[in-house]
């Protein structure tokens, strides 16, 4: 069973921390890794995705990959109480045992609360 | 990203009955996605929708089930069948961009309560 593990949560932060959300994943030869936010009673917003092992930065958005420890992780600086949201990570994983098809498979997501 | 337009946004419906699902995209799409999303549970894949070929479903879905359409490039519909309360969730109609197809744009969504 491919699986892809995120802390529930809530996490919740000050306003101006830094927010820091993890996601494990079970199949190691996965090559692609997403974040997406998905505000209450809305849908699943893409924010970052990342390939390869390291960080890539996009203004306050930092995605981290570190492929060895299947471990990639999401950190939020500055934090505004308008990122309080869930934060889903999903990871393209191999469909059943070997085989060449991906399926993009999502965690359960992380509840982040920002307080003023 | 895409502009998907997604209705309706919300039903109530009684046990038995069917509800169908649209999506209608702003641009000509190859691959198209429908997924379910239970209270406190992750995304679940339903299906992916090809124009002009039969859709895939994903262990746990059955085409009688949730019968999908993809007339064309921009438009694809999901049809919930004799529904039952299990049935209750959010459904998500989504786009694939990107090489393999694997960034996926959402639409905003149906909530579909079932009594």
């Amino acid at each position: 069973q491919k699986e892809v593990e995120q802390n529930s949560g809530p996490l919740s932060v000050p306003e101006g921390a830094i927010a820091s959300l993890n996601c494990t994943y079970s199949d190691r030869v996965s090559q692609s890794f997403f974040w997406y936010r998905q505000y209450s009673g809305k849908s699943p917003e893409l924010i970052m995705s990342i390939y390869s092992n390291g960080d890539k930065e996009d203004g306050r958005f930092t995605a981290q990959l570190n492929k060895a420890s299947q471990y990639v992780s999401l950190l939020i600086r500055d934090s505004q109480p308008s990122d309080s949201a869930t934060y889903l990570c999903a990871v393209n994983m191999r469909a059943g045992s070997g085989g060449s098809n991906y399926k993009l498979t999502f965690g359960k997501g992380t509840l982040l609360t920002v307080n003023p | 990203s895409a502009v998907i337009s997604q209705k309706p946004s919300r039903d109530i419906c009684q046990r038995g009955t069917s509800l169908t699902i649209q999506c209608q995209v702003d641009s000509q799409v190859t691959m198209m996605f429908w997924y379910r999303q239970q209270p406190g549970q992750s995304l679940t894949l339903i299906a992916t929708a090809n124009q002009g070929s039969e859709a895939t479903y994903e262990s746990g879905f059955v085409i009688d089930k949730f019968p999908i359409s993809r007339p064309n490039l921009t438009f694809s519909t999901l049809t919930v069948s004799n529904m039952s309360p299990e049935d209750s969730s959010i459904y998500l109609c989504s786009v694939g961009r990107g090489q393999g197809y694997e960034k996926l744009f959402f639409g905003s969504g149906t909530q579909l309560s079932v009594l």
